[in-house]
């Protein structure tokens, strides 16, 4: 099984509608982010929690939230989805005592997900 | 605005050839700087690092340059192998906190 598990791993969803993306995680770690993918722009931080208790904004958090169930879990919804929210979508986690020169970070496969 | 850049989208290489990449950076507060390669349908997968303290990292075909001064880092993957064709994303952070990606680069090796 993959230490970050992305579900669905695709979806076709109707303008808004709500979504939930979901991730879940073997490794242990305390963090985990979540970060879109588009054409030209890269991945860029939407969501990240550095625990349970402790969820920040990102760069492009507006029309997103998220809920950090369990240290292994950490779900994305998108409560009216509109097409500009298209993207593959990519969740991680890192362990905090990790230096930032170790990589650190381990990624699901990521979701990809269409608005129409 | 984006923090960290990645000029060129692609790039095509020779097989055997020297492929280089290039990332610019805005922000000094940065303290490291890795590259990630990434497949199609697969999440990004960490390739090399390296800490601010330092303007070189060697690992295996794979060497990464910081210029601080230029705020430049640049990624250099010799001999190329078609394996290499990926997208590859310079990212930084600061203070061991989140990731700050570049819009990434196509590479494809030419055999």
């Amino acid at each position: 099984d993959a230490d970050v598990t992305q579900t669905p791993r695709n979806r076709i969803t109707k303008t808004g509608k709500r979504i939930m993306l979901e991730c879940s995680q073997t490794k242990g770690h305390d963090r985990m982010y979540w970060y879109r993918q588009d054409p030209g722009l890269g991945l860029r931080l939407i969501y990240y929690s550095f625990d349970v208790k402790d969820i920040n904004k990102g760069e492009i958090s507006d029309g997103y939230s998220v809920s950090r169930q369990a240290q292994a879990k950490f779900s994305l919804s998108l409560e009216s989805a509109i097409p500009n929210q298209t993207a593959l979508y990519f969740c991680a986690t890192k362990a905090a005592n990790t230096g930032g020169a170790s990589g650190g970070y381990t990624f699901g496969s990521g979701t990809r997900l269409t608005v129409v | 605005d984006q923090q960290v850049k990645q000029n060129s989208p692609s790039l095509s290489v020779q097989e055997g050839r020297i492929s280089i990449l290039n990332c610019d950076y805005t922000n000094s507060m940065f303290d490291y700087f890795l590259w990630y390669k990434k497949y199609p349908a697969e999440g990004p997968t960490f390739l090399i690092s390296i800490s601010s303290i330092k303007d070189k990292n060697e690992d295996g075909r794979f060497t990464v340059f910081l210029n601080k001064s230029a705020k430049h880092l640049s990624l250099h993957i010799v001999p190329s192998q078609p394996g290499d064709s990926a997208v590859y994303f310079c990212a930084a952070s600061a203070r061991n906190e989140k990731l700050t990606f570049g819009t990434g680069t196509r590479l494809t090796i030419i055999p």
